[in-house]
């Protein structure tokens, strides 16, 4: 079942923050985050694989809540290149055959 | 070291030709994913291999559409007899191995007029 988004899209100021939600009515695994600019292909960001965890560099982080099944990035004193699609992806089952449901996504734009 | 490669980067057919997508993965890297994604939607699963096995095609039409991964040489995303609805960008994407991150390619935009 797909992951769900929010928000759907968002505007931002450059040096604002800005946080994206990941949930899932099922069971979360471990939670890919990516980044898309238009015409390009999907960039990888972090990868959480235990509840609890938390990544981050460069001002981008996540952190990854097993028992609500939610995952959240946070992008903090948000730059231009920042902007694109954020994707977050689950394996879509336990077992973990490599295959990644991706939620519908959440565009972000900064504007100076 | 080069990241994924994937070829063509665009890709113009009638409909009813035949399709051929070409995915080289990272080196060292034996996993290989393909996802399809529409215009302004997002990535669906469509089929992941191993060198010469294919794991888990259950995101893939079972008409039409068949992948590939030779022991030599890249992955082959084939599609037959196209339709205007097949008309995407085809993302391939790599592993080292399951539940590792993946890293995609530059992706094949495919047209179908």
């Amino acid at each position: 079942q797909q992951p769900v988004q929010s928000p759907q899209a968002v505007i931002l100021r450059e040096g604002e923050d800005a946080v994206i939600n990941c949930s899932s009515s099922k069971a979360l695994y471990s939670v890919h985050w990516y980044r898309q600019k238009h015409g390009e292909a999907p960039v990888f960001l972090m990868i959480l694989l235990k509840g609890g965890e938390q990544k981050g560099h460069d001002k981008i982080s996540a952190s990854f809540n097993e028992k609500k099944q939610q995952s959240s990035l946070y992008l903090t004193a948000s730059q231009l290149s920042y902007s694109g699609t954020y994707f977050c992806g689950t394996p879509s089952g336990r077992s973990n055959t490599g295959k990644l449901i991706f939620g519908q996504g959440t565009t972000l734009q900064v504007k100076p | 070291n080069a990241g994924v490669m994937q070829n063509p980067r665009h890709l113009v057919r009638r409909r009813g030709q035949e399709a051929r997508l070409r995915c080289s993965p990272m080196k060292g890297h034996s996993h290989v994913y393909w996802y399809r994604q529409l215009p302004e939607e997002g990535l669906k699963f469509m089929v992941y291999l191993q060198k010469e096995n294919i794991i888990d095609e259950s995101g893939m039409p079972k008409e039409r559409f068949s992948a590939e991964f030779p022991k030599e040489g890249p992955s082959i995303l084939r599609i037959q007899q196209v339709v205007r609805g097949d008309s995407a960008a085809y993302f391939c994407a790599s592993s080292p191995g399951t539940g590792n991150e993946q890293f995609f390619g530059p992706g094949t935009r495919l047209t179908v007029l």
